[in-house]
C-alpha cells in the first residue's frame, strides 16, 4: 500500500462547478499536508498547506484534513477552465523537506 | 523574486552515459530537494541538501548522487544511465528547515535516455 493514495481521474466538471479532490494516507505520524497544482510540462505549484486537522481557506480553494479518517481533501469553488491541471497531494516527512506525493488527479474543467 | 531555476530544460542521453543537472534555489533558501517524476511511479523523493550536507535520501540506487555548493546551488548526477531513468527531474527549494517547509519547485529537466 502506498503511503499516499489518490484517484488518478480524469475528473471532468463543467465550468462553475465545485471540484472535490481526495487523498488518503497510511501513516499518522505526519502533521503537514500540501496540495500542489501541476500544468502540463511545468513543475508543481504549491497551492495550500494544512496542519493537523481542520479546514483552511484561500480564495476559491479549501483544504481539509481529517486525521481520524486519514483523509485529505481539496475543494475548488467556481471552477474555471484555467483550473484544468493535475492536482497532487503530499505529506511532509517527520524531519521536514521530504515530501511523499500521491499519484495526482487530472482535472478537466469544460467551458 | 526569481523562482527556482533548473538547467538544462531538456536533455537526450545515450544509455551508459552520465548526466549532471543543475538547480539554483530561490535567493535565501538553503534547502534543495530533488525529485524524479515518471508516469508510472509519480513524484518520488531522491535526496535533500541543506547547507551543503545531505540530510535525507530516498530509495534510489547509488548511481544517483548530488551535491550542494556554498551558494546553495545544487547539482545531481546520474551515472551509467538506463532507459528507465527517462523522467522529469524536479528540484524544490525551501527557506525553512522543517516542518512546514513550503517547498517551491522549478520547471524541471526532462531527461530522455535512448
Amino acid at each position: 500500500q502506498k503511503e499516499v493514495e489518490q484517484d488518478p481521474g480524469p475528473l471532468s466538471v463543467p465550468e462553475g462547478a465545485i471540484v472535490s479532490l481526495n487523498c488518503t494516507y497510511s501513516n499518522s505520524a505526519f502533521q503537514y499536508f500540501m496540495w500542489y497544482r501541476q500544468y502540463s510540462r511545468k513543475g508543481p505549484e504549491l497551492l495550500m498547506y494544512t496542519y493537523s486537522s481542520g479546514n483552511k481557506e484561500d480564495g476559491r480553494f479549501t483544504a481539509q484534513v481529517d486525521k481520524s479518517s486519514k483523509y485529505i481533501s481539496l475543494f475548488i469553488r467556481d471552477s474555471q477552465p484555467s483550473d484544468s491541471a493535475t492536482y497532487l497531494c503530499a505529506k511532509e516527512g517527520a524531519a521536514g523537506n521530504k515530501l511523499t506525493f500521491g499519484g495526482g488527479t487530472r482535472v478537466l474543467v469544460k467551458p | 523574486k526569481a523562482g527556482v531555476t533548473q538547467t538544462p530544460r531538456y536533455l537526450i542521453k545515450t544509455r551508459g552515459q552520465q548526466v549532471t543537472l543543475s538547480c539554483s534555489p530561490i535567493s535565501g533558501h538553503r534547502s534543495v530537494s530533488w525529485y524524479q517524476q515518471t508516469p508510472g511511479q509519480g513524484l518520488q523523493f531522491l535526496f535533500e541538501y541543506f547547507s551543503e550536507t545531505q540530510r535525507n535520501k530516498g530509495n534510489f540506487p547509488g548511481r544517483f548522487s548530488g551535491r550542494q555548493f556554498s551558494n546553495s546551488r545544487s547539482e545531481m548526477n546520474v551515472s551509467t544511465l538506463e532507459l528507465g531513468d527517462s523522467a522529469l527531474y524536479l528540484c524544490a527549494s525551501s527557506g525553512r528547515q522543517g516542518p512546514n517547509t513550503e517547498a517551491f519547485f522549478g520547471q524541471g529537466t526532462r531527461l530522455t535516455v535512448v
